[in-house]
């Protein structure tokens, strides 16, 4: 069964920390990976997108790394500030038309505390 | 242009009442999304349209109708829906091909059903 799962459910930092979210996916076939930031009550806005030989992609303060061989992604945020708190998606695509079959993630819930 | 705008931002319908959500887009993108996504969920694939034909349809009850006049614009026609279809409908956009296409999603439209 195609599955994304993320963890952690929730994560709450100082504005200014790091932080590392994490994304294990069964997808088989494999299209492509994106990482997505959700605010509550708005649409999803992309980060990244990474295909099978990407290892890793940079969006400012947003990094997301690529493991096809284990099948895990992670998405870093460096600096973070208190606009950063939102949900934060892993998604994967699968089949040749990539946006036909997206498999979401529940999302990583982030909350920055000044 | 990046943008996917979808208007209104809020509706409050009743049960008996017909509206639309209308969605729009100007980046040559052929392909169009609706999404249905419930509070602390992932979006839902509704329907696609490629090449302003109805591709896809994912079992949506016909009290949804969409429509997509032409290549920058697509509907949402409601009527007669029940109080669990309240949720935020998402319109997305990409182009047509393979692999990497980020889709592009619009800020939503909160719908209340009465």
């Amino acid at each position: 069964k195609n599955q994304v799962e993320q963890s952690p459910q929730s994560l709450i930092i100082l504005e200014g920390k790091n932080c590392t979210l994490q994304c294990n996916y069964t997808v088989s076939p494999f299209s492509n990976l994106r990482w997505y930031k959700q605010d509550t009550g708005r649409g999803p806005v992309s980060l990244t997108i990474m295909t099978f030989s990407e290892n890793t992609k940079s969006n400012g303060r947003y990094t997301a790394t690529l493991d096809a061989d284990t099948k895990q992604s992670s998405l870093h945020i460096t600096a973070s500030q208190l606009s950063d708190s939102a949900s934060y998606i892993c998604v994967v695509s699968s089949g040749l038309d990539s946006n036909y079959q997206l498999i979401w993630g529940a999302g990583t819930k982030l909350i920055i505390k000044p | 242009d990046t943008e996917v705008t979808q208007t209104p931002k809020h509706l409050v319908m009743g049960m008996t009442n017909k509206k639309s959500l209308k969605c729009e887009q100007h980046m040559g993108h052929r392909a169009m999304y609706w999404y249905k996504q419930k509070a602390k969920k992932p979006p839902e694939l509704m329907f696609v349209y490629s090449y302003e034909k109805l591709s896809i349809n994912e079992s949506v009850p016909s009290r949804f109708s969409p429509e997509c006049p032409n290549s920058s614009l697509l509907n949402l026609h409601l009527h007669a829906l029940q109080p669990e279809d309240s949720a935020l409908y998402l319109c997305a956009s990409s182009r047509l091909s393979a692999r990497g296409t980020e889709a592009f999603f619009g800020q939503g439209t909160r719908l209340t059903v009465v």
